[in-house]
Order: C-alpha cells, then structure tokens, then sequence
C-alpha cells in the first residue's frame, strides 16, 4: 500500500529562518510527487509536481526537491504570508487518486 | 481561467439528513475527484469522474454518492447523515488526459458541520 510520511508535523520558524519540510513515501513505480499549500477553511493550493529523482523546481522562496525515497521542500527567508500548511502527494495509479500526508503546520513569525 | 468553485461554503446538517453538494470545474477540465478532509484522517479520497462516468472510487460507504454532467460540472451526495461524516468536502479538477500525473486543481471546500 502506497504511503506518505511528512515531518516535521508543526514548525514555527523566525521571519528570514531558512529551514525544510520532508515528506518520505513508499510506492512502488513513482509517478510523481505533488507539492500543494493550504490555508485554514481554504482548499489546497497546487504548488510543485516532480517526476523523477534530481528533479528541483523552484518559486519564489520554496524550492522542492526529489530523491528516490523522499522530496523536501526548502523555505528560503520566510515571511509571515509563508503560514500554511504544506502538504504532499503522491499518484495512487490504480484508482488515479492522490494519497496525501499528513501535512506540516508551518508558522512563520515576525 | 475561473478557478474550480464549490457550492454551498458552509451547511449545517442533522443526523440522518441526506446532502447534495455541487463543483463546478476549470473550464475545459473533463476530470473531477472528491476528497473529504478531517482533523484525524486527513485527506481522503471519495471518487473520479470522467465524461459523466465514475472512473475510480475509495474506501468509503455507499452513502457516498455522486455524479457528472455532460458539461463536468459534478455533485456528491451523502445520504443518512452520521456525524462523523463532519467535514471539508473539496472538489478537484483536471483534464483527464494524463492518467495518474494528471495536475488536480482544488477548490475553496465546502464546510459540513452534522449534528
């Protein structure tokens, strides 16, 4: 069964502190790795898709990265409007779904 | 291009009440997934449809309902309402045409409270 770890869960960081979320998956054949934001009451925000190991894409301060067992996302001199939490996919192929993490809380304070 | 727009926001249900809810896609997009979205399990899918069939379905009752228009719009439906069926219903919307990498593009939720 296909599954998707992120950690930290909660990650409070000063304005300008660089630092990087993870997400560590377990499937077999991976199709792509799908990057999205999600403000509270909102729905998730589409970020990145990643399809192979090396792969970097970057915008604005976030630059999301792809091994062959996990992605990271770097955050690069957050700014408050960075709060969010940030959650990752991956492609459940059989049933063309996505199977999301748990998502990382990350506040960024002033 | 609009973005994907869900109807209504927010409901407020009662127990064993029955709900429809609405999505409308991006324009041109032939593909919608329902999700449901709770503190506990996170984000869980309901079912795909395509060109007004259900491609795939989740692990989720039969309850659990929906359908799609000739013109993509979709709806979801869940009967007998149980409170643990509490949650952010989101819509996601894609073209359809590159199987599983296809990018799913969500919309704002809609916000079922049951009591």
């Amino acid at each position: 069964e296909d599954q998707v770890t992120q950690s930290p869960e909660a990650l409070r960081l000063q304005e300008g502190e660089s630092s990087s979320l993870n997400c560590s998956y377990t499937v077999s054949g991976l199709r792509g790795l799908f990057w999205y934001r999600q403000d509270p009451g909102k729905g998730p925000e589409f970020l990145f898709t990643l399809y192979s190991a090396g792969e970097e894409k970057e915008k604005e301060r976030l630059k999301a990265t792809l091994t062959k067992k996990e992605s990271f996302l770097h955050i690069t001199a957050p700014k408050p409007e960075d709060s969010a939490t940030y959650l990752c996919a991956i492609p459940d192929g059989g049933r063309r779904a996505l199977t999301f993490g748990s998502g990382t809380r990350l506040q960024v304070q002033p | 291009k609009a973005g994907v727009t869900q109807t209504p926001r927010y409901l407020i249900k009662t127990r064993g009440q029955q709900v429809t809810l609405s999505c409308s896609p991006i324009s041109g997009h032939r593909s919608v997934s329902w999700y449901q979205q709770t503190p506990g399990q996170g984000l869980q899918f309901l079912f795909e449809y395509f060109s007004e069939t259900q491609r795939n379905k989740g692990n989720f009752p039969g309850r659990f309902s929906g359908r799609q228009f000739s013109n993509s719009r979709s709806e979801m439906n869940v009967s007998t309402l149980e409170l643990g069926d509490s949650a952010l219903y989101l819509c996601a919307s894609s073209s359809g045409q590159a199987g599983a990498t296809d990018t799913q593009y969500f919309g704002p939720g809609t916000r079922l409270t049951v009591l």
